[in-house]
């Protein structure tokens, strides 16, 4: 079992562009959690992906999004990317209904 | 007032020594109280979840419970260097959304 697997690992990105991060679920997990751990912080929720739609929401403005697919893997999205989102940003995966949630290792993402 | 306070330490203790890790929550509503533990440059790993008020023991380490004062702590017996990481609690609520404590870094001395 290769647990939840996140790409890129590292990531440097220009302040206004646009980036999308990966998650692959742990195998026979259904859900999708994105998390956003600012250095010294602990992760702030983003956003919930059940059954291919977006199912709770934090905090966040609009310029983040995700989707998720029919094999329930996961793509976060950031628009117009702001210096302060420069993070290590969590993808985890849970089956519904459950709360045991595992974390991949995270995309370290670098604003410039 | 946040929804979770944890103390950040940073903590540092000798070797077997007892470790106690606490957080408290404002929200009467969360179900699962979770516990997690963080190496660097890595993401969460799981350790324990209790949903309930008392006591729930793996191995060296305890998780506590005490929903009247919405108070929670983490116990680790005979700690070891390789427990040396940052220690997250994390309270869920009835929709599965976690709410995270900023972490309390450990380093175990040997």
């Amino acid at each position: 079992d290769a647990g939840v697997t996140q790409s890129p690992t590292h990531l440097i990105k220009t302040r206004g562009q646009q980036v999308t991060l990966r998650c692959s679920p742990k195998s026979g997990h259904d859900t999708v959690s994105w998390y956003q751990q600012a250095l010294g912080q602990g992760p702030q929720f983003i956003f919930q992906y059940y059954e291919e739609e977006e199912r709770q929401r934090g905090n966040f403005p609009d310029r983040f999004s995700g989707h998720q697919f029919p094999n329930y893997s996961s793509e976060l999205n950031v628009n117009a990317l702001l210096l302060g989102d420069s993070a290590l940003y969590l993808c985890a995966s849970s089956l519904q209904g459950r709360p045991e949630a595992f974390f991949g290792q995270g995309t370290r993402l670098t604003v410039v | 007032q946040k929804e979770v306070e944890q103390d950040p330490g940073p903590l540092s203790v000798p070797e077997g020594a007892i470790v106690s890790l606490n957080c408290t929550y404002s929200n009467s509503a969360f179900q699962y109280f979770m516990w997690y533990r963080q190496y660097s440059r890595k993401g969460p790993e799981l350790l324990m979840y209790t949903y309930s008020s008392g006591n729930k023991e793996d191995g060296r380490f305890t998780a506590q419970v005490d929903k009247s004062s919405k108070y929670i702590s983490l116990f680790i017996r005979d700690s070891q260097p390789s427990d040396s990481a940052t220690y997250l609690c994390a309270m869920v609520n009835t929709g599965n959304q976690f709410y995270f404590g900023t972490g309390t870094s450990l380093t175990v001395i040997p």
